[in-house]
């Protein structure tokens, strides 16, 4: 079964919105972490934001916040004021277990259009 | 500056033959892990290890081979086994806590 579920596989938005991309994961383990990274076409993996099972509040960092909702197991990542250089693949992954294991949903392809 | 790193950047090998993809981390992390993405696709886990001297085979361990005889280092080995090697790899550590996780820059495997 599928740990981490991307719907989107692709996604097109205007330079200077808001875009949502969505992530919904499985696992029993009460203590799990959530990351969200960034794939521009060089292929480096880029961490973006990173929430924890037991965070209280939603995680932000700069332009990225995450929407950590734990009773529907869903850590969509929003990004505010897009930028022509936010263009790239975003992948959603979770940590659990132990020992730790990190598992990556499809992606998702973000291109912002001017 | 801390951070990990993975050599070659590209990398040829000829059907038949072994080859070792190296992944070294300075970030004092515990866990290490190594995955292959396909064009267009996510990342699949192929081994993952927390200590030293121990390691667990991931979702497509068939064909390659891992060590952890030092923190630093978990040295990933393609061989002759793995029916289509051809992919990018990529090397990830984290902290024994699990809040943060990076990568390294990766290796471009080609079969020729």
């Amino acid at each position: 079964a599928q740990k981490i579920t991307q719907t989107q596989p692709g996604m097109f938005v205007q330079e200077k919105e808001a875009v949502t991309l969505d992530c919904t994961y499985d696992t029993s383990d009460p203590s799990y972490g959530l990351f969200w990274y960034k794939q521009p076409s060089s292929g480096e993996m880029i961490f973006l934001i990173y929430q924890g099972s037991y965070d209280q509040q939603n995680a932000t960092e700069g332009r990225y916040s995450l929407n950590f909702q734990k009773a529907r197991k869903s850590a969509n990542l929003v990004i505010s004021a897009s930028q022509l250089g936010d263009s790239a693949m975003y992948f959603c992954a979770m940590r659990e277990g132990t020992p730790q294991k990190l598992v990556f949903g499809q992606g998702t392809r973000l291109t912002i259009n001017p | 500056d801390g951070g990990i790193t993975q050599s070659p950047k590209y990398l040829f090998r000829k059907e038949g033959q072994n080859v070792t993809l190296s992944c070294e981390q300075n970030l004092n992390h515990d866990a290490m892990y190594w995955y292959r993405q396909d064009p267009g696709q996510g990342l699949r886990l192929i081994y993952y290890s927390q200590i030293v001297n121990d390691f667990q085979k991931g979702d497509i361990a068939e064909g390659y081979s891992v060590s952890r005889e030092k923190k630093e280092s978990f040295p990933l080995t393609v061989t002759s086994a793995q029916k289509n090697p051809t992919a990018f790899y990529l090397c990830a550590s984290s902290n024994q806590r699990g809040t943060e996780a990076f990568f390294g820059q990766g290796t471009r495997l080609t079969v020729v």
